[in-house]
């Protein structure tokens, strides 16, 4: 089956800089990397996904990149805000889920 | 969260009981999974469901079961909890896996066995 590692587990930044959270993945045959955020007591919600056949995608502050070669992932987010804390899933496969990012940003 | 309601949303119970556990969906997607999700443990599969009475075992499904017999409906059933059975249950939904596997949670179960 599919196994996705999420790095790193906590990420610390201060308003207005850049995070970058990363997913490596062992399914070559996954075709679709969907990220999730989930604030406190509630449940993931989709932010931004790619599929396989494309390299990059970007919407406003959120981006994500894919490199099927070496089977990553990676969500980038610029110009952080406060209200960007939560902890962040990266998803491969079927319903395989990376252990989380808790991204905590510092006003 | 996407017309996707759970019932109860915090439910605190004994070792040795039965529990159940309910997923309503108002969007008519035919895909409906439960997963559990514990420290360090992101989000795991437990069941899935397909269609009406079609289910299939997830990655930790040892002591679970399920049900599904209305499209809206998806019922998560612990024979016996145990203490390791305390968790965060999350129900999901999916229109069209094969076009990509986007799924819209529900508010989740908190649930703690004694």
């Amino acid at each position: 089956g599919e196994n996705v590692e999420q790095h790193p587990s906590t990420l610390s930044v201060q308003e207005g800089d850049s995070a970058v959270i990363k997913c490596t993945y062992s399914d070559s045959a996954s075709n679709y990397f969907p990220w999730y955020k989930q604030e406190l007591g509630k449940g993931p919600q989709l932010i931004i996904d790619i599929r396989s056949n494309v390299g990059e995608k970007k919407d406003q502050r959120i981006a994500v990149t894919l490199n099927k070669t070496a089977k990553h992932f990676s969500l980038h987010i610029t110009e952080t805000q406060p209200e960007d804390s939560a902890v962040y899933f990266c998803a491969a496969g079927k319903s395989t889920f990376g252990d989380g990012t808790t991204l905590t940003v510092k006003p | 969260d996407a017309g996707i309601t759970q019932s109860p949303r915090h439910k605190v119970t004994e070792t040795g009981t039965p529990v159940t556990l309910r997923c309503h969906q108002t969007e008519n997607h035919r895909y409906m999974y439960w997963y559990r999700q514990d420290p360090g443990h992101g989000l795991r599969l437990i069941h899935y469901s397909y269609g009406v009475k079609d289910t299939d075992k997830g990655e930790v499904s040892d002591g679970y079961s399920v049900s599904r017999s209305k499209t809206e409906d998806f019922l998560l059933t612990l024979e016996s909890a145990t203490s390791s059975q305390t968790s965060v249950y999350f129900c999901a939904i999916s229109e069209n896996p094969g076009r990509g596997e986007t799924q819209y949670f529900g508010p989740g179960t908190r649930l703690l066995v004694l």
